[in-house]
C-alpha cells in the first residue's frame, strides 16, 4: 500500500531562515512526487514535480526538494523563507500500479515570523 | 487560459439533503478528480472522471457519487447529507490518465452541513 507521511503539522521559522518540510513515502515502486501548496481559501498549486531524471528538482517561488530512494525521502527546502510563503504544504505521491491516484500527505502548516 | 473553474463557492445545506457540485476544467483537459478536504482527515480521494467513465474511485459511501459530461465538465453528488459532510470539495483537471502531469485545482466548494 501506498502512504505519504509529513513530519510536523505546523512548522514555524523566522523570515530570512531556511524552510525545511520533511515528506516521506512508502512505496515498493518509484513514485512520482509532488508538492502542493494552499493558500488560506483557495486550490491547490503545483509547487515541483519529481518523475525520473535528476533527483534535485527545482520549483516556483525558490522551492526545491531532493528525491532520496534510499531514504524514501522528498523534503522541501527553501533557503530563505518570506513572509508570503506561509501556507499549507502537502507532498503527493502518485503510483501508475496503484491506479495512478494522487495521494496526499496531511499537510503542513508554515509559518513565517517577521 | 482560464482555470478550473467550480461552482457554487459555498454552499449550506440542512442534515438529509441532497447537493450538487459542478467543476469546469481547464480546456482540453479531460480527466476530473474530486477530492474532499476536512481538517481532520485532510485531502481524500473521492473519483476521477476520464472520457464520460469513471476510471478510479476512493472508499467514499454510495451516496457520493459523480458523472463527466462530453465536454468533459463533471459533477458530484452526495445524497442524504450528513454533519461529517462539511468540507471543502476540491476538483482538479488533468491532460489525461496514466500521465507525469500535474493536477490543475479549482477553489473549491465550502459545503456546510447543518
Amino acid at each position: 500500500a501506498q502512504s505519504v507521511t509529513q513530519l510536523g503539522s505546523h512548522v514555524s521559522v523566522s523570515e530570512g531562515a531556511l524552510v525545511l518540510l520533511r515528506c516521506n513515502y512508502s512505496s515498493s515502486v518509484p513514485p512520482y512526487l509532488f508538492w502542493y501548496v494552499q493558500y488560506p481559501n483557495q486550490g491547490l498549486q503545483l509547487l515541483l514535480k519529481y518523475t525520473t531524471g535528476a533527483t534535485l528538482v527545482k520549483g516556483i517561488n525558490g522551492f526545491e526538494a531532493e528525491f532520496k530512494k534510499s531514504e524514501t525521502s522528498f523534503h522541501l527546502t527553501k533557503p530563505s523563507a518570506h513572509m508570503s510563503d506561509a501556507a499549507e504544504y502537502f507532498c503527493a505521491v502518485r503510483i501508475l500500479e496503484y491506479g495512478n491516484k494522487l495521494v496526499f500527505g496531511a499537510g503542513t502548516i508554515l509559518r513565517v515570523k517577521s | 487560459k482560464a482555470g478550473v473553474t467550480q461552482t457554487p463557492r459555498y454552499l449550506i445545506k440542512t442534515r438529509g439533503q441532497q447537493v450538487t457540485l459542478s467543476c469546469s476544467p481547464i480546456s482540453g483537459h479531460r480527466s476530473v478528480s474530486w477530492y474532499q478536504q476536512t481538517p481532520g482527515q485532510g485531502l481524500q480521494f473521492l473519483f476521477e472522471y476520464f472520457s464520460e467513465t469513471q476510471r478510479n474511485k476512493g472508499n467514499f459511501p454510495g451516496r457520493f457519487s459523480g458523472r463527466q459530461f462530453s465536454n468533459s465538465r463533471s459533477e458530484m453528488n452526495v445524497s442524504t447529507l450528513e454533519l461529517g459532510d462539511s468540507a471543502l470539495y476540491l476538483c482538479a483537471s488533468s491532460l489525461a490518465l496514466a500521465n507525469t502531469g500535474e493536477l490543475f485545482f479549482g477553489e473549491g466548494s465550502r459545503l456546510t452541513v447543518l
